[in-house]
């Protein structure tokens, strides 16, 4: 299967930094990425949909602002969480869906996920 | 829009018991998925169903798509420590839309 790859695993910062968080397909080219956020024991929260060359989609309810995607190449997406408070605080995934990308595969592939805490 | 809910939304049972958990989508589906996250891990693809009332078994699970292409149900038999985790159904309401994830069913099991 695809490897999607995370980084950083884990991060710790201050309140009122902003956080970049990198999510890179490492053996197939991925179109469309997702960030999701969950919450402990709760389910996936999607917050976009991350489009390689256009402007992200964003979830109802979600800033845009706040969380800023960028798509640049066909292996990578950046979630920056600007001006992080406490309450971001979170676990931060992202996935590569080769499907919709005109791939082979029609399941999603995770990354391992970032956990955010802000201090 | 598209939804999809999961039923329990936490199980506890004995190790050797069975567990179900159950899928509902509002919409038809093209296909359902199924994903399985470990403890502080991330979710990781089971199985993919796509015909109407098709049934698809991975050694101790036993996963079933209904006739009508909107429901979908994971039973585990004889469960075990290694089956602790979150269940997750995802569906495709058309073949090249995104997976819409259920609310997930936490299963625990006491050894």
């Amino acid at each position: 299967g695809a490897v999607v790859s995370q980084h950083p695993s884990r991060v710790i910062c201050k309140s009122g930094t902003s956080v970049k968080i990198e999510c890179r397909s490492l053996d197939f080219q991925a179109t469309t990425m997702f960030w999701y956020r969950q919450f402990p024991k709760k389910s996936l929260m999607l917050m976009a949909t991350s489009n390689e060359g256009s402007k992200a989609t964003y979830e109802q309810g979600v800033e845009k602002d706040k969380f800023l995607i960028n798509h640049a190449s066909l292996t990578l997406s950046t979630l920056t969480v600007t001006s992080a408070h406490p309450e971001d605080s979170s676990f931060y995934i992202c996935s590569a869906d080769p499907w919709t990308s005109g791939g082979a595969y029609n399941e999603q592939f995770f990354g391992p996920g970032t956990r955010l805490t802000v201090l | 829009g598209q939804q999809v809910m999961q039923i329990p939304q936490y199980q506890h049972v004995q190790e050797g018991e069975d567990f179900t958990t159950y899928c509902n989508s509002s919409t038809t589906l093209s296909n359902i998925q199924w994903y399985k996250q470990r403890p502080g891990g991330h979710p990781v693809f089971l199985i993919q169903l796509v015909k109407s009332g098709e049934v698809k078994k991975q050694k101790r699970l036993t996963f079933q798509f209904g006739e009508a292409k909107k429901n979908s149900s994971l039973h585990i038999t004889a469960t075990q420590t290694t089956d602790v985790g979150t269940y997750f159904c995802a569906g495709r309401e058309t073949s090249g839309s995104r997976l819409t994830f259920g609310e997930g069913t936490q299963l625990t099991v006491n050894p």
